[in-house]
């Protein structure tokens, strides 16, 4: 079975300091990795996703993350974060070999960014 | 493009009522929707999967008779909450996928919180 764990259920930040939130896998396939953004009353909104392609994988709002399968991490980072990065962020993992797969979710992590 | 709404985005029921939930892709035709719930500051759960014109598949401790699931088109999945309770409360998300973004791709709705009285 597919799973992800995020290591830290809470990240605080100062606006413009980098940001690192950690999430590692776990798949018997090849998987395919998401980060997902969820704003207060708002949609999931993907980020960025890697399917196999290139192992650095550039997203929306500055945003990337590295797939490193030596270590089966998937972290997403931001080199400056701006007040309107503070949200929820999930780590997802589907798997490939399932053709519509179902996306397993991390439990989250919630981003708080300070002035 | 791919866009998916969900309406209500907010409702409130007596317990042991009926409620509706509809999602809608927009701009693409969605061959398969999901249905997640999320309780507060948790992740989201998968409930079912349903693909257009069959039953849905529910996940393992999803009761099939109180969370009816219909996809009758391309673009328009229901899911019932039936004889609701206050345990049902929840935030409720639907998503979906076709023909818009890769197969891996799903497209998610804005969410519907349910309250339960």
């Amino acid at each position: 079975a597919q799973s992800v764990t995020q290591l830290d259920s809470h990240v605080s930040v100062s606006e413009g300091t980098p940001v690192l939130l950690r999430c590692n896998y776990s798949s018997s396939y090849s998987p395919s990795l998401f980060w997902y953004v969820q704003h207060p009353n708002k949609g999931l909104q993907l980020l960025l996703k890697y399917t196999s392609a290139a192992t650095l994988v550039k997203g929306i709002n500055g945003f990337e993350a590295e797939f490193k399968k030596s270590e089966t991490s998937f972290h997403l980072t931001k080199p400056s974060a701006h007040m309107s990065d503070a949200a929820e962020y999930f780590c997802v993992v589907s798997d490939t070999n399932t053709g519509f797969q179902k996306l397993v979710f991390g439990t989250g992590t919630r981003l708080l960014v300070s002035p | 493009g791919a866009v998916v709404s969900q309406h209500p985005s907010r409702v409130i029921c007596k317990s042991g009522t009926s409620v509706k939930i509809e999602c809608r892709s927009l701009d693409f035709q969605a061959t398969t929707m999901f249905w997640y719930r999320q309780f507060p500051k948790q992740s989201l759960m998968l409930m079912a999967t349903s693909n257009e014109g069959s039953k849905a598949t529910y996940e393992q401790g999803v009761e099939k008779d109180k969370f009816l699931i219909n996809h009758a088109s391309l673009t328009l999945s229901t899911l019932t909450v039936t004889s609701a309770h206050p345990e049902d409360s929840s935030f409720y998300i639907c998503s979906a996928n076709g023909l818009a973004g890769g197969p891996n791709e799903q497209f998610f709705g804005p969410g519907t919180r349910l309250t339960v009285l």
